[in-house]
Parts: C-alpha cells; structure tokens; sequence
C-alpha cells in the first residue's frame, strides 16, 4: 500500500527565508506525486504534480518540487518565503489502483516578519 | 467557471439527528470523493464513486451514507450512527482511471458541529 510522510507537522520560517517542506512516499509502481495548499477554512488547491518527464516541476505560486527515485522524495520548496505562504501543505500520492489519493498529514507553515 | 460546490459552508447536528452535505460539480468528472478532515491528521476518505450509481467505501466510512444518482452530484449524509462527526469535510472531483495522473478538484469544505 502506499504511504506519505511529511516529516513535520509545523515549520516555521521568516519573510524572504528559502521554504522546503519533506515529503516521503511509498509506492510500488512508478508514482503520480501532488502537493497542494490549503488556506484556513477553504479547500485544497493544487500547487504542482509530477506524473513522468522532467524532475525538478514548477507550480504555481513560486514553488517547485524536485522527484527523487532513489530518495523516494518529493519536497516542497521556494526560494523565498511571503507572509501570504502561510497556510497548511499536504503531499499525496495515487495509489497502486490509480484511482485514490493517499495523502501526507500536512505541514503547516508559518512565517514570520 | 467550473468548480465544485459544497453546502452548506457551516452545519450544526443535534443529538441522534442525520444530516446531508451537499457536493455539485460541474466539471463533467466521473469520479467524486469525500474525505473528513481533522486537525492534524490530514485527509480520510469516506467514500469514492468512480462512476454514477457506484460508489465504494473508504477508510472511514462507518456512520455515513452517500448517493450517486447524477454525474454532477454526490451528497454524503453522516447519520447519527456516527457519534464524533464534528469535522471539516472536502468533497473532491476527477477524471477515473485511467487519468489518474489528473489531480483532484476541492470544494470549500463544510464545517459540521454537534450542538
């Protein structure tokens, strides 16, 4: 079955800081990997995917995303971090059946002044 | 636009009471779902639909009840066999198999309570 770490629950970093949010997953087939954000109260947004070709993808927003086979990763970064980054992010992968999102328990980021 | 609509946006349940949340999409996808959100646990699935009059049970589907009788609608009742239903539940969309490379679309959540 596959499985979705983030590891940590909370990160905490200040304007302009460089952001990188860990993501390890599970999968026993080639993966289809999602990050998406989501603001208090409202539903998730898609930030970027990666299903095949190039690596490193770009999002929206700034952030980018780098699949690493070898590491089994898929972490979150951007180079610098704005006030309006301050949401929760969750990383999810499609499972084995492609038909459901298995998805991390999310990180929440902060950011300071 | 296109996008999915959740109602209501706030829901109050009284004790031994059912109640329906409301998930319209018009995205013209096959596949709807509905997951349960609590603090610092992520996403749960309830249920999935992948097609109209299908649907399958999640991870967490005990004390909830759902329905697909039109493509563009997937209403999930929670009933008071559910005794913690306090939560913010996401309805969310797709194309099935095999565009599974096809990210999920979100609604807006709606945040039920127990009064």
């Amino acid at each position: 079955a596959q499985s979705v770490t983030q590891l940590g629950s909370h990160v905490s970093v200040s304007e302009g800081a460089l952001v990188l949010l860990r993501c390890n997953y599970s999968s026993s087939v080639p993966p289809y990997l999602f990050w998406y954000v989501q603001y208090p109260n409202q539903g998730l947004q898609l930030l970027l995917k990666y299903t095949t070709g190039a690596t490193l993808v770009k999002g929206i927003n700034g952030f980018e995303a780098e699949f690493k086979k070898s590491e089994t990763s898929f972490h979150l970064t951007k180079p610098s971090a704005h006030m309006s980054d301050a949401a929760e992010y969750f990383c999810a992968v499609v499972n084995n059946a492609g038909n459901m999102l298995t998805f991390g328990g999310g990180t929440r980021l902060m950011v300071k002044p | 636009d296109g996008g999915i609509t959740q109602s209501p946006k706030y829901l109050f349940r009284k004790e031994g009471q059912n109640v329906t949340l409301s998930c319209e999409q018009n995205l013209n996808h096959d596949a709807m779902y509905w997951y349960r959100q609590d603090p610092g646990q992520g996403l749960r699935l309830i249920y999935y639909s992948q097609i109209v009059n299908d649907f399958q049970k999640g991870d967490i589907a005990e004390g909830y009840s759902v329905s697909r009788e039109k493509k563009e609608s997937f209403p999930l009742t929670v009933t008071s066999a559910q005794k913690n239903p306090t939560a913010f539940y996401l309805c969310a969309s797709s194309m099935p198999r095999p565009y599974s490379n096809q990210p999920q679309h979100f609604g807006d959540g709606t945040r039920l309570s127990i009064l």
